[in-house]
């Protein structure tokens, strides 16, 4: 399994709270992602970066924010946590930029705002 | 933009019959596509990927995909269903110079009856 620790793995939190999410890897991959899983929507990618402090938005990013200080952490934070934002919360890494690398993914953490 | 559909939610199988579940995508060159599988409360784990060559490709566990380029589609095959195949599956997207974001599917939920 490709080295990858998603923290924490379960968290409810309040409506309005500041919630940050750490996904830390260990293969010294380049390219980190943060992905949202819902039911009936499968995977949307919310933010990704591409190098230590070099960040993009995905398809759903309003509302979040990311990080990447060190090659090896990747953070995502939620400003002011929303019921909308229940989720589960997955971190992917990839080594390539061309597309043709899988994307190693993590154990993923629930989150519940209410 | 591309996109990715997985016309069935739920499938129902019985343990040794075939399966195939289906995925068309939508890209105006020729993708990268990738399966991945997720048990309950697990990440997901790549089964097998295309990026060019042989249109039939093979992947873990006995699954295998056909790319079908006139059909935009890209079907996940086993000839015979374990009960330890039950889990979810999704289809994905890969694009190039696209920094390997992914783009799923909404996912094929598929149960094994013994």
């Amino acid at each position: 399994d490709a080295g990858i620790t998603q923290s924490p793995r379960h968290k409810v939190t309040e409506t309005g709270t500041p919630v940050t999410l750490r996904c830390h890897q260990t293969e010294n991959h380049r390219y980190m992602y943060w992905y949202r899983q819902d039911p009936g929507h499968g995977l949307r990618l919310i933010h990704y970066s591409y190098g230590v402090k070099d960040t993009d938005k995905g398809e759903v990013s309003d509302g979040y924010s990311v990080s990447r200080s060190k090659t090896e952490d990747f953070l995502l934070t939620l400003e002011s946590a929303t019921s909308s934002q229940t989720s589960v919360y997955f971190c992917a890494i990839s080594q390539a930029l061309t597309g043709n690398t899988e994307a190693f993914f993590g154990q993923g953490t629930r989150l519940t705002v209410v | 933009a591309q996109s990715v559909t997985q016309p069935d939610i739920h499938i129902t199988v019985s343990e040794g019959a075939s399966l195939e579940l289906r995925c068309n995508y939508s890209y105006g060159a020729t993708p990268y596509l990738f399966w991945y599988v997720q048990s309950p409360g697990q990440g997901l784990q790549l089964l097998l990927k295309y990026f060019s060559g042989d249109t039939l490709v093979q992947g873990i566990k006995g699954f295998e995909a056909e790319f079908k380029r006139s059909q935009s589609s890209f079907n996940l095959r086993k000839p015979s269903v374990h009960w330890s195949d039950a889990a979810e599956y999704f289809c994905a997207v890969g694009i190039t110079g696209g920094g390997n974001k992914l783009t799923f599917g909404t996912g094929t939920q598929l149960k094994v009856e013994l």
